[in-house]
């Protein structure tokens, strides 16, 4: 069965620095989503950033830009500039291409940062 | 464009008690999703809707959950009777999904906040 590993619960990052968050999956698909969204505390998650695994670009959104490394199941999200804004969970999800379309959440990193 | 709308946005029940979500995705928006969301943990699928057809309901606990999307467009999600293990943010999310597998973005309601003593 498909998983998504998020390794580190919990992240610090200074204000206008840049950080970068893990992710891992497993999956025997060739074709499939990859998403980074975002969980302020006021809970409305948000998607930050998508990625197509047949697409080996990786994807930019302005301060947000992802690693997409396909054979080693990698997908990490790098946020240049960080803001207060940018505090929040962040999830890894995965996403079926075929079948049931299903996603799958990571457990979610808790990103503070520090002014 | 009005997002995802979910209510209530807090619901406190005692166990065996009955509860109800409702959720009126984005206009247009053909695939509806259910997740709950237990503190600390990613959200998980319940059930998934294309148009109002329920294609994937397997993590549903049927003998207590159900669901049903009238004409394609808002969604109730029950629980009779609520367990004290209930307690967590239920969460509807809408798409537009086109052939193939193709999928614009899928967007996220507020949740719904459910203690159950």
């Amino acid at each position: 069965a498909q998983t998504v590993t998020q390794s580190q619960p919990e992240m610090s990052v200074q204000e206008a620095e840049t950080v970068t968050l893990s992710c891992t999956y497993d999956t025997s698909e060739s074709d499939y989503y990859l998403f980074w969204y975002k969980q302020p505390p006021s809970r409305q998650m948000i998607l930050v950033i998508r990625q197509e695994a047949y697409k080996q670009q990786n994807a930019t959104e302005n301060r947000f830009s992802v690693n997409f490394q396909k054979a080693a199941k990698s997908f990490s999200l790098k946020i240049s500039d960080s803001q207060l804004g940018d505090a929040a969970m962040y999830f890894c999800a995965y996403r079926y291409t075929s079948g049931t379309y299903k996603y799958i959440f990571g457990t979610g990193t808790r990103l503070k940062v520090l002014a | 464009e009005a997002g995802v709308v979910q209510s209530p946005r807090y619901k406190i029940i005692e166990k065996k008690q009955p509860v109800a979500f409702w959720c009126n995705p984005i206009s247009g928006h053909n695939t509806l999703y259910w997740y709950r969301q237990n503190l600390g943990q990613g959200p998980e699928l319940l059930i998934r809707y294309e148009n109002e057809e329920a294609v994937d309901d397997s993590q549903l606990p049927k003998d207590r959950f159900s669901a049903e999307r009238l004409k394609g467009v808002d969604s109730t999600l029950k629980i009779q009777p609520a367990e004290l293990g209930d307690s967590a943010v239920y969460l509807c999310a809408s798409s537009l999904d086109l052939l193939g597998g193709v999928q614009e973005t899928q967007y996220f309601g507020p949740g719904t906040r459910l203690l159950v003593l």
